[in-house]
C-alpha cells in the first residue's frame, strides 16, 4: 500500500504556482520522497525527488519539512500542459525497487 | 535517445484469447519493470527483471500472466486466456542500475477483453 497521503484534486491557475502537497508521517530514514505525473493517456513521468534537502530542477522544486514527515511540489508558472495526476511516493533508494502508486492529486490548470 | 516503447499501443481481444505484450526498455537499461492500471484502480506493479532474470514477480496476479525477457534486451508480457478483468493500460518501465534515480515509462499498452 502507498506510504503516502494526497488530496484528490486541486486547481490552479495558469501561470500561478501550483503547490502540491503530500504526508509521508511514516517515513522511514532511507526512505526518499519522489514525485511522478501521468499526462492523461501518457506513461508516468519523473519529476523529481529528495531525501531532506530541497531539490529544484527545471520542472518543479520539492520543499521537504526538517522532521519528513511532510513535503510539497511546487510548479513555479502552472500551464495547461501541467494539468495531470501527480504522485508522491515514498521508496528507499535501493536499486531495482519498484514505485508504489497511490490515487494521487489531479491537478487541474485552469485559463 | 529513444524512450521506452511498448507495442501495440491498443489491443482488443475476446476473453480465452491470448494477446501478447511487448517492451522495449531504453537502451543499456538493465532493469525493466511491468507495471499496470486496471479501469478505476492505481498502477499496480506486476514484476522486474534484471536484465534476463526475473528479480520480482510477487505482483503478477496469477498463472495466465507469463513475462519473458529472453537475451535480456525487449520483454513480452503473455496474457494467456485473457479475462474480462485483465482489461487496462499496461506500462513498461526501465532504468539503470546502479543509478535508479528514476524509471522511464512507456507510454502504455490499453487491453481491451470483451
Amino acid at each position: 500500500d502507498a506510504k503516502t497521503t494526497q488530496p484528490p484534486s486541486m486547481d490552479c491557475a495558469e501561470g500561478r504556482a501550483a503547490n502540491l502537497p503530500c504526508n509521508h508521517s511514516t517515513i522511514s530514514g532511507n526512505e526518499y520522497v519522489y514525485w511522478y505525473r501521468q499526462i492523461h493517456s501518457q506513461g508516468p513521468q519523473y519529476i523529481i525527488h529528495g531525501l531532506k534537502n530541497n531539490e529544484t530542477n527545471e520542472m518543479a522544486s520539492l520543499i521537504i519539512t526538517e522532521d519528513r514527515k511532510s513535503s510539497t511540489l511546487i510548479l513555479p508558472h502552472a500551464t495547461l500542459r501541467d494539468t495531470a495526476v501527480y504522485y508522491c511516493i515514498v521508496r528507499v533508494r535501493n536499486y531495482g525497487q519498484n514505485f508504489v502508486f497511490g490515487p494521487g492529486t489531479r491537478l487541474s490548470v485552469l485559463p | 535517445e529513444a524512450g521506452v516503447t511498448q507495442f501495440p499501443s491498443h489491443s482488443v481481444i475476446e476473453k480465452g484469447q491470448t494477446v501478447t505484450l511487448r517492451c522495449d526498455p531504453i537502451s543499456g537499461h538493465d532493469n525493466l519493470y511491468w507495471y499496470r492500471r486496471v479501469m478505476g484502480k492505481e498502477i499496480k506493479f506486476l514484476l522486474h527483471f534484471v536484465k534476463e532474470s526475473k528479480q520480482d514477480e510477487s505482483g503478477m496476479p496469477n498463472n495466465r500472466f507469463l513475462a519473458e525477457r529472453t537475451g535480456g534486451t525487449y520483454s513480452t508480457l503473455k496474457v494467456q486466456p485473457a479475462e474480462l478483468e485483465d482489461s487496462g493500460v499496461y506500462f513498461c518501465a526501465s532504468s539503470q542500475v546502479g543509478t535508479d534515480n528514476e524509471q522511464f515509462f512507456g507510454p502504455g499498452t490499453r487491453l481491451t477483453v470483451l
